[in-house]
């Protein structure tokens, strides 16, 4: 069964408050991605992870890291979160190649107060 | 950077009518990028609904089509007759070289019975 799995599906944080956001997934999926989606501003690219402690910004990498230990998780930390940081987060998955679909999660609704 | 413009929505269109949705793309750090659309319908996740690697070549999934012009660096999405079951999400995306995939803003899409 190809499935990401994210966890928690809601998550409510105050500002200051250290985030942790999972990501699972079942496919063995080499690269793995973090996105954040708001209104009028569709899904920005945060972090993508090649491999196990392989990892990479993407657009919007400033106040977030990534930790990948093993192949099948992939975690988005938010140190002393942000209001501007309250956002639905997905997270997906990938074969790795260059045209390789994405395989995504249900997504986090974070709000940060 | 790498971007998509897509038609800003909503879009509201009846069934059976056709259906257009525009998508351009402006790529620098490659030459001719994948060419994705990627559909959410309603309480689930982003998935792939077609996707093109070769440019001058069409995809087609679920009744919709789209081209790949690198002329016009366009990519639109396109459906003869849609239903109500087509009312989504719909959002065009790129991906280069480096595995990243930069995503439009989305397009939400209504078709009344």
């Amino acid at each position: 069964d190809m499935k990401v799995t994210q966890m928690p599906r809601y998550l409510i944080k105050r500002m200051g408050e250290n985030v942790l956001l999972e990501c699972g997934q079942d496919m063995s999926h080499e690269t793995m991605y973090w996105y954040r989606q708001d209104p009028g501003l569709g899904l920005q690219l945060i972090y993508i992870s090649y491999d196990v402690d392989s990892n990479s910004e993407g657009d919007i990498p400033k106040g977030y890291r990534v930790s990948r230990k093993k192949r099948e998780h992939f975690s988005l930390i938010l140190d002393s979160a942000k209001t501007n940081q309250t956002s639905v987060y997905f997270c997906a998955s990938s074969l790795g190649g260059v045209a390789e679909t994405l395989y995504f999660g249900s997504g986090t609704r974070l709000t940060v107060l | 950077g790498d971007s998509v413009t897509q038609t800003e929505g909503p879009v509201t269109v009846s069934e059976s009518e056709s259906l257009i949705i525009n998508c351009t793309y402006s790529a620098t750090s490659i030459a001719y990028p994948n060419l994705f659309w990627y559909v959410r319908y309603p309480g689930e996740g982003l998935q792939l609904l077609l996707k093109v690697i070769t440019a001058g070549q069409k995809g087609s999934s679920r009744g919709f089509e789209a081209t790949y012009n690198k002329e016009t660096t366009s990519f639109h999405l396109q459906k003869a007759s849609v239903q109500e079951s087509d009312s989504a999400v719909y959002y065009c995306a790129l991906g280069d070289l480096a595995y990243k995939v930069i995503f439009g803003k989305g397009t939400h899409l209504h078709v009344l019975p």
